[in-house]
């Protein structure tokens, strides 16, 4: 099982540019989430999904928009990229939003120069 | 938003020691889950609590949520080298609508063979 897989790795944008992280799962969980990952601010919830067709806004939306594309994908994109949006970002699902293990990408390292 | 403060952010000790890593915030979690972050990857759940008093076992690892389910503590006894790693505390909020994940700051575990 690939579990949630997040592409791409690594990147680096100049500030003003556009992007979209991708994340895929195949474990057919209801839920997904996107967080950034900051030192000493451990890992902050961006946006999440709680079924396939809904998203709603986490702690730290601000400048970021999402896609739940159907129930395996969910998608984030960055409009204009600014240097505080420089920070590893994971994407992560669950079975349902309610005391469930939360299985996790490994994450996308992005450069806002 | 509610916020839970781990302490110590940063932890280093000799291999055999024994050590206890804090999860505090002031508002109530339905549940409480632990994970372990190594380097390059995501997240791995650890275990989850969901009783106030609650007290799990894994190998050498104790978790216990405290009484009023505000709060959480992991204690490892004989410590490892294959310890080291961020661990990570993330509550389930007990307000219906808000049950996503808020996760902690974060304890950077060095173990010193």
């Amino acid at each position: 099982n690939a579990g949630v897989t997040q592409t791409p790795k690594f990147q680096v944008l100049k500030t003003g540019q556009s992007m979209t992280l991708q994340c895929a799962q195949d474990m057919n969980h209801n839920s997904m989430y996107w967080y950034r990952q900051d030192p000493g601010m451990g890992l902050r919830l961006i946006y999440y999904s709680a079924s396939e067709g809904t998203t709603d806004k986490g702690e730290v939306p601000n400048g970021y928009n999402v896609s739940r594309l159907n129930k395996r994908e969910f998608s984030l994109r960055l409009e204009s990229a600014a240097p505080s949006q420089t920070s590893v970002y994971f994407c992560a699902s669950s079975e349902h939003q309610m005391n469930t293990e939360a299985f996790f990408g490994q994450g996308t390292r992005l450069t806002v120069v | 938003t509610q916020l839970l403060e781990q302490s110590p952010q940063f932890l280093s000790i000799q291999e055999g020691e024994n050590l206890t890593v804090y999860c505090n915030s002031s508002s109530v979690f339905s549940s409480l889950q632990w994970y372990r972050q190594e380097p390059g990857e995501g997240p791995v759940l650890l275990v989850t609590v969901v009783t106030g008093g609650e007290v799990k076992k894994l190998k050498r690892l104790t978790f216990q949520f405290g009484d009023a389910r505000k709060d959480s503590s992991l204690h490892i006894t004989a410590a490892q080298p294959g310890d080291t790693g961020l661990y990570l505390c993330a509550g389930e909020g007990s307000n219906f609508g808000n049950e996503k994940l808020t996760f902690g700051t974060g304890t950077r575990l060095t173990i010193i063979p």
